[in-house]
């Protein structure tokens, strides 16, 4: 069973940049037909996707933060990151990551089925 | 980018009752929608996916369908534990995107 697990500060000052690591267990990260993805959530909010990576190291942004986002892949400790830049009150919100499959041969990609529990991170002077 | 629009936003119900969610999405998705319940507290938990297929461990009391850009989620009978929000997210174009959620709550 695949399981999945967030990790870094819950405190981060404005301006600054956000680190999260996702941590994997259960399964390889290096196993392909796999996307590993970041989704956060506003408090009281729905969902927001961030963006993925695969275990290749190529990744896909949501353009409405690819200029403060790199996510980034750590084969060898089964990890993967997320960096977010220039922070404002405003990213302030629980941040999910998760894994989902595709299908190269057919462009089909599926809902992420396994997420880790999440975390929460405060944007605050 | 594919807006979803959920209805109800809130739906009162007892236990043992029907529950039918709605998700409209602004363009087809084809078949690429899949449904999560989340608790509080708690991350989403995929229910149903490619519209009508139920994710590993999901009971039989859970059932989706619809094509195109009208899809439904059915609870057939109402149990505690699916007091809650649940969303829709289409799968068909990035960026991947999630209806804004209905909540499911005891009358």
């Amino acid at each position: 069973q695949v399981q999945l697990q967030e990790s870094g500060p819950g405190l981060v000052k404005p301006s600054q940049t956000l680190s999260l690591t996702c941590t994997v267990s259960g399964g390889s990260i290096s196993s392909g037909g796999y996307y590993w993805t970041w989704i956060r959530q506003h408090p009281g909010k729905g969902l927001e996707w961030i963006g993925y990576i695969y275990n290749s190291g190529s990744t896909y942004y949501n353009s409405s933060l690819k200029s403060r986002i790199t996510i980034s892949i750590d084969t060898s400790k089964n990890q993967f990151s997320l960096k977010l830049s220039s922070v404002t009150a405003a990213d302030t919100a629980v941040y999910y990551c998760a894994r989902g499959y595709y299908y190269d041969s057919s462009g089909y990609y599926s809902a992420p089925n396994y997420w880790g529990q999440g975390t929460l991170v405060t944007v605050s002077s | 980018e594919i807006v979803l629009t959920q209805s109800p936003a809130t739906l009162s119900l007892s236990p043992g009752e029907r529950a039918t969610l709605s998700c409209r999405a602004s363009q087809s998705v084809s078949r690429y929608l899949a449904w999560y319940r989340q608790k509080p507290g708690q991350a989403p938990r995929l229910l149903i996916y490619d519209a009508s297929n139920r994710a590993t461990g999901i009971p039989a009391r859970f059932s989706g369908s619809g094509s195109g850009t009208d899809f439904t989620l059915t609870i057939s009978s109402l149990e505690p534990e699916d007091f809650a929000v649940y969303y829709c997210q289409q799968c068909s174009n990035w960026p991947q995107t999630f209806g804004q959620g209905t909540k499911v709550e005891i009358k």
